[in-house]
């Protein structure tokens, strides 16, 4: 049983565009919700991350929008970049951190 | 360069043998997770270590054991293996709180 269901699995984007990820879960004792960003060859790196106790964070081009009721997350990237093409999971964990549950992935292409 | 090293980088061999795949965390990270990526999969959790002792197991394999050493660098051994076995395996580290884990490059494994 997938702990975090992530979509869509690919994404085409313009540059200057908004590229919208979504995730869901089930677990409501899942308390922190980081998403990471992987290139190719290499490991995944936390990108942003939220607790349930706000509805939205933003660092930089990247949001996080949270729904507590709806269980479910999004990542906003404003004005999309061809440097942010990468692969991005969404994941959720609880607070002692022993186990991280992450979505499937979302390949982003953002287009020149 | 996330600190956490991963070796051997690439590995191949023949259904049926054994290896072992090496990380070293992160210099002061207590926490040690394994992670396998199949293509085209996300990151499926195998196990996780604190500071030498087992936190917490996904679905790991019998045929997949793991320990972490004194000196906190940890081994993931997969023995019996199969075709399907093939895939990235990623290690991550973490002081603990709170929470971002910091992902080596990755052992891809292929079996023959």
């Amino acid at each position: 049983q997938q702990q975090v269901k992530q979509s869509p699995q690919s994404l085409i984007v313009q540059k200057g565009g908004i590229s919208i990820i979504n995730c869901a879960y089930e677990n409501t004792a899942f308390d922190y919700f980081p998403w990471y960003q992987q290139f190719p060859g290499k490991g995944p790196a936390l990108l942003i991350a939220i607790r349930p106790d706000v509805s939205e964070k933003k660092e930089g081009r990247f949001t996080i929008s949270f729904n507590k009721s709806a269980k479910q997350f999004s990542l906003h990237i404003m004005d999309s970049q061809p440097g942010d093409s990468a692969t991005y999971f969404c994941a959720a964990s609880m607070g002692n951190f022993n186990k991280f549950y992450f979505g499937s992935g979302t390949k982003l292409n953002v287009k020149p | 360069d996330s600190g956490v090293t991963q070796t051997p980088k690439h590995l191949i061999t023949a259904t049926g043998q054994r290896v072992t795949l090496r990380c070293s965390p992160r210099s002061g990270d207590l926490s040690v997770y394994w992670y396998q990526q199949s293509l085209d999969q996300g990151l499926q959790f195998l196990i996780h270590y604190y500071n030498g002792e087992e936190r917490a197991k996904g679905n790991i394999l019998e045929r997949f054991s793991a320990q972490q050493f004194p000196d906190l660098h940890s081994e993931l051994n997969l023995s019996s293996l199969e075709l399907g076995d093939s895939a990235l395996y990623f290690c991550a580290s973490s002081v603990g709180v709170p929470g971002e884990l910091f992902f080596g490059e990755g052992s891809r494994l292929t079996v023959l």
